[in-house]
């Protein structure tokens, strides 16, 4: 167990749709990262968040956004869904910030947009 | 062309043998290298963790990198069953943050 807690497993929902998809990060770790997992594009970073404020940026459509509360649990929303957002969405956090190397994943969030 | 480029495989060999995994990348920037490992349906659990060029060995688990031809390596020796896995390359540079992934070599270890 990694520490890092995400909701729900599973999602399955209809194009055009909006989706919100919750992570936990481990007790203490104050940066978290969001990924797109597909079967033909491998682990995409989509965005980072440190201590509540946006570090980084990846391939995130403009149809998706997160943000990271002062709890420190983060959120990925994903809105005017389409077939090719079906997907496996992990979350990961790490204590450090720059962070060279180890992220601890979550268990993700399997998403079907039909 | 892709930052990391990494053979999907699959791979199978049979218990014990010892198995190679690669990755090739584009940037010469990258300074930090990983190798994840993924069950079905869990997420990635790093496995190990290199800085810069040279080997690293941890248990039946070593890994190489070689920053003047961009690649890099996992070796499984007396690979087990349980060691069936997908496993994921990464990298990033200096300034971190920013993790490039390989996209997976499926690996089955038959008993």
């Amino acid at each position: 167990d990694s520490g890092v807690t995400q909701t729900p497993k599973h999602l399955i929902t209809a194009t055009g749709q909006r989706v919100t998809l919750r992570c936990s990060p481990r007790s203490g770790d104050l940066s978290v990262y969001w990924y797109q997992q597909s079967l033909d594009q491998g682990l995409q970073f989509l965005i980072q968040y440190y201590n509540g404020e946006e570090r980084a940026k990846g391939n995130i459509l403009e149809r998706f956004s997160a943000q990271q509360f002062p709890d420190l649990h983060s959120e990925l929303n994903l809105s005017s869904l389409e077939l090719g957002d079906s997907a496996l969405y992990f979350c990961a956090s790490s204590a450090l910030d720059p962070n060279t190397g180890e992220l601890f994943f979550g268990e993700g969030s399997r998403l079907t947009v039909l | 062309q892709k930052e990391v480029e990494q053979d999907p495989g699959p791979l199978s060999v049979p218990e014990g043998a010892i198995v190679s995994l690669n990755c090739t990348y584009s940037n010469s920037a990258f300074q930090y290298f990983m190798w994840y490992r993924q069950y079905s349906r869990k997420g990635p659990e790093l496995l190990m963790y290199t800085y810069s060029s040279g080997n690293k060995e941890d248990g039946r688990f070593t890994a190489q990198v070689d920053k003047s031809s961009k690649y890099i390596s996992l070796f499984i020796r007396d690979s087990q069953p349980s060691d069936s896995a997908t496993y994921l390359c990464a990298m990033s540079a200096a300034t971190g943050n920013q993790f490039y992934f390989g996209t997976g070599t499926s690996l089955t270890v038959i008993p």
